[in-house]
């Protein structure tokens, strides 16, 4: 089963930096997901990447395939940023049924 | 377009009672999910669907059932409930596996 990790646990950064949340995994996968999960509780999916880079608003994720690392970059970062940033991948290649990992909790101060 | 709508939003159970948590989406999603989230923990899948009248268990199924009679509602039941149930759950959907999930806004049940 595909083992994740994300690194840092925990992040609390000022207003307007620079974000970035990694996310290793151990098993070849066929894309990853990036998702959001509000101080609420609700949970928001933000990107699917397979290669690349994919880009939304201020939002930024890229993956490493030969590498199995994926990094979720924020850029001018802003305090309705503060969330949950969860890194999903399939169990293994083939079977594309998610694991998760346990997230990031971000805090922007302003 | 509502998404996926689950219900109740809170639930206090007592030790051995049974319930049944709602899912239904809109978005004629053929994949349903259902997963607990524990303190501290990742997302864990109880059970899951590819379409009405298929179903299959997912990492901790244990103490839980689900049916897929349409595509539109993926119920959760709880037959005899015990703390160790005590958590929050989502239900999920997607259009086909690994596409973009869609989740409802959690269930949140404290088993007394």
């Amino acid at each position: 089963k595909n083992e994740v990790e994300q690194s840092p646990q925990n992040l609390t950064a000022q207003e307007g930096e620079f974000i970035t949340i990694n996310c290793s995994y151990s098993v070849g996968i066929s894309a990853l997901h990036w998702l959001q999960q509000h101080p609420g509780g609700g949970i928001v999916s933000l990107f699917m990447l397979s290669s690349g880079k994919k880009k939304h608003g201020r939002l930024i994720a890229t993956i490493n395939i030969q590498e199995k690392h994926s990094s979720l970059h924020i850029t001018a970062s802003h305090p309705r940023d503060s969330a949950v940033y969860i890194c999903a991948v399939p169990f293994n290649f083939g079977n594309e049924k998610l694991t998760f990992g346990t997230g990031t909790r971000l805090t922007i101060i302003p | 377009n509502a998404g996926v709508t689950q219900t109740p939003k809170f639930r206090i159970l007592k030790i051995g009672q049974s319930m049944t948590l709602q899912c239904t989406q809109d978005m004629n999603h053929n994949y349903m999910y259902w997963y607990r989230q524990d303190p501290g923990m990742g997302l864990k899948l109880i059970y899951y669907s590819v379409g009405a009248g298929i179903t299959d268990k997912g990492e901790v199924p244990n103490g839980y059932n689900v049916s897929r009679s349409t595509t539109e509602d993926f119920p959760l039941r709880l037959e005899l409930a015990a703390p160790s149930q005590t958590s929050v759950y989502f239900c999920a959907s997607s259009h086909a596996e690994g596409g973009g999930y869609t989740f409802g806004s959690g269930t949140r049940l404290t088993v007394v």
